[in-house]
């Protein structure tokens, strides 16, 4: 089965600027999943969607970070304006239902100048 | 509230030898526990989990992992490494019943000599 693919897998942009990731789960798995993942430290959910609803966005930085899931298949991450410590992976996972395994893309690796 | 130590941010070990990486959690819930490996620019691999049964957890590439309740570790151990176990190891914990709401550690990067 084709795994989570994630676009673009780097980004470099200024400090203010705009920026958004793309994901597209697995098919057929309800639950997607974003992480930011900070050089030196372990993955940190930002926002967990079920189908199209969102389970779980207290971690969210929701003034400059926001996501969707429209029609519960792929998902946009944005942020709005970047800030240098929005350095970071930021990767995407889904699972079958919220009781399953994480699946994970590579990430896209976003660089703040 | 849950929490995850990985004990050594680095471990060295010469190929063939034991691998022993350290992991201790903190939940104030019955704990599911994850080993995932990170090769450099991927994503996260699961290694092995332990749900609920068995304590000594078999995973792919050889890991296998320990659940002791007692000491709230979760240590994971391959007899022999290789040169391709070269890697960054994440251990992870949920509350018992669900796999989402990963907390993760910090990582140990595995560096295998020849």
């Amino acid at each position: 089965e084709a795994g989570v693919a994630q676009s673009p897998r780097y980004k470099i942009i200024e400090k203010r600027q705009s920026v958004a990731f793309w994901c597209n789960p697995i098919s057929g798995h309800a639950t997607l999943y974003w992480y930011q993942q900070i050089l030196g430290q372990g993955p940190k959910l930002l926002i967990q969607f079920q189908n199209n609803g969102v389970v779980d966005d207290s971690q969210l930085p929701k003034d400059r970070f926001s996501a969707e899931r429209l029609k519960g298949v792929d998902s946009t991450l944005k942020i709005q304006p970047a800030k240098l410590e929005d350095s970071a992976v930021y990767l995407c996972a889904s699972s079958l239902d919220g009781y399953q395994p994480q699946h994970f893309g590579d990430g896209t690796r976003l660089s703040i100048l | 509230a849950q929490s995850v130590t990985q004990l050594g941010s680095h471990v060295s070990v010469s190929e063939g030898a034991l691998v022993l990486l350290r992991c201790n959690y903190s939940s104030s819930v019955p704990p599911y526990l994850f080993w995932y490996v990170q090769y450099p620019n991927q994503g996260l691999q699961l290694l092995l989990k332990y749900t609920t049964g068995a304590t000594l957890v078999k995973g792919i590439n050889g890991f296998e992992a320990e659940f002791k309740k007692s000491e709230t570790s979760f240590h994971l151990t391959k007899p022999s490494a290789h040169m391709s176990d070269a890697a960054e190891y994440f251990c992870a914990v949920s509350g018992q019943g669900s796999q989402g709401n990963l907390i993760f550690g910090k990582g140990t990067k595995l560096s295998v000599k020849p």
